[in-house]
């Protein structure tokens, strides 16, 4: 059973354009969501997280918006560069039940094309 | 600092095999994680260990085993090999598990099973 659903599953951008990657999850009782950044060959490292108190939150180019009523949320990332180009998952995890668990997305493979 | 190591960073398997990979941390971090990744399935987890004496299954924990020998290490064991486990393992570890903090993630292991 997937719980968090992601996507798409890739997707092609043209430099300076906006990537819009989206996730939606039934477990009501997440509470916490990260977004991670993975490069060819590489672990994935945390890009920037959310939890469900604020609606947005923006680091430099990257912004996680958040949609409590309908349980999804969303990564944007700003003025695309092709560094950029790398696997991202969204992620979430459920404080109250003292789970160590963080039930990931399948991941977006995105490239940005000069 | 290192952050999280694996050995090895490639093995070749033949069915039956069996075989050990091995995880360190050098952050003093109390909780670690194993996770494999497969194409378009994301990270699912196999193993975590909350702190230094405790081990719990993950989401797909069958035909593995994991051992926590210290604060530092974090093994996990094949001890049969078989096709189905042809992954990529990851290696994560977390300053205090269940707080929902940043997963560190290590380079990984890719192994094929034959």
């Amino acid at each position: 059973q997937q719980q968090v659903k992601q996507s798409p599953q890739s997707l092609i951008v043209q430099k300076g354009g906006i990537s819009i990657i989206n996730c939606a999850y039934e477990n009501t009782a997440f509470d916490y969501f990260p977004w991670y950044q993975q490069f060819p060959g590489k672990g994935p490292a945390l890009l920037i997280a959310i939890r469900p108190d604020v609606s947005e939150k923006k680091e430099g180019r990257f912004t996680i918006s958040f949609n409590k009523s309908a349980k999804q949320f969303s990564l944007h990332i700003m003025d695309s560069q092709p560094g950029d180009s790398a696997t991202y998952f969204c992620a979430a995890s459920d404080s109250g039940a003292g789970s160590y668990q963080l039930t990931f997305g399948k991941g977006t493979k995105l490239s940005v094309i000069p | 600092n290192a952050g999280v190591t694996q050995t090895p960073k490639f093995q070749v398997l033949k069915t039956g095999q069996s075989m050990t990979l091995q995880c360190a941390q050098d952050m003093n971090h109390n909780s670690m994680y194993w996770y494999r990744q497969d194409p378009g399935m994301g990270l699912r987890l196999i193993y975590y260990s909350a702190s230094e004496g405790t081990t719990d299954k993950g989401e797909v924990p069958n035909g593995y085993n994991v051992s926590r020998l210290n604060k530092r290490e974090f093994s996990l064991r094949l001890e049969s090999a078989a096709p189905s486990q042809t992954s990529v393992y990851f290696c994560a570890s977390e300053r205090a598990g269940g707080q929902q903090e940043t997963q560190y993630f290590g380079p990984g292991t890719r192994l094929l099973v034959l």
